[in-house]
């Protein structure tokens, strides 16, 4: 059964911090990744996705995400974090039929 | 990427009632989906909208309880029937567009509390 697991539930940081999340997935087909942010008051929007070939993707606003198939990780990075990067973070895996499953979130905090 | 809106953005429902949410999507898409975010937890799907035919519901989510249309294909319903406290969530549209058949798009959402 296809699940993602995300580590952290809160992480609070200082602006120009460098940011790791980390996410685990579980999924026994062809796999397709993505991170989704959600900022305070606004709607889900795709951070970044990977398919296929280069397991480092970058994705909008500074992030990267590096797939890693021997340990089923997905981990969001940015070098250094800015005060409007404060939102929650979701990790998911595209199942079968197209639907996606989602971890738990993470909470980002940057501080000023 | 697409305009995604839902109808409506939030509503307060009595216990024992239902409320019908709609979504309408401006591009062409080839699947539509709907996820329920509780307070606190992350997004879980509810069921796949098919167009012209029943939606496929996940484990632990019938027909009964959450009746979905699809007339065409940019738009969707969703009723949550005979509502209780514990149906008080956000209710979120997403579809998949026909040029880009991996990736996901949501609508900003409905906020659902149940009195």
């Amino acid at each position: 059964a296809q699940s993602v697991s995300q580590h952290n539930h809160h992480v609070i940081l200082s602006e120009a911090a460098s940011l790791e999340l980390g996410c685990n997935y579980s999924y026994g087909g062809t796999v397709n990744l993505f991170w989704y942010v959600q900022y305070p008051g606004q709607h889900l929007q795709l951070l970044l996705k990977y398919f296929s070939g280069d397991p480092l993707v970058k994705g909008i606003k500074g992030f990267e995400a590096e797939f890693i198939k021997s340990k089923f990780s997905f981990n969001l990075r940015k070098p250094s974090v800015q005060w409007s990067d404060t939102a929650e973070y979701f990790c998911a895996v595209k199942g079968g039929a197209n639907n996606l499953f989602f971890g738990t979130g993470t909470r980002l905090t940057v501080i000023p | 990427s697409a305009v995604i809106s839902q109808k409506p953005s939030r509503d307060i429902c009595q216990r024992g009632t239902s409320l019908t949410i709609q979504c309408q999507v401006d591009s062409q898409v080839t699947m539509m989906f709907w996820y329920r975010q509780q307070p606190g937890q992350s997004l879980t799907l509810i069921a796949t909208a098919n167009q012209g035919s029943e939606a496929t519901y996940e484990s632990g989510f019938v027909i009964d309880k959450f009746p979905i249309s699809r007339p065409n294909l940019t738009f969707s319903t969703l009723t949550v029937s005979n509502m209780s406290p514990e149906d008080s969530s956000i209710y979120l549209c997403s579809v998949v567009l026909a040029d880009r058949s991996y990736e996901q798009y949501f609508g900003p959402g409905t906020r659902l509390t149940v009195t």
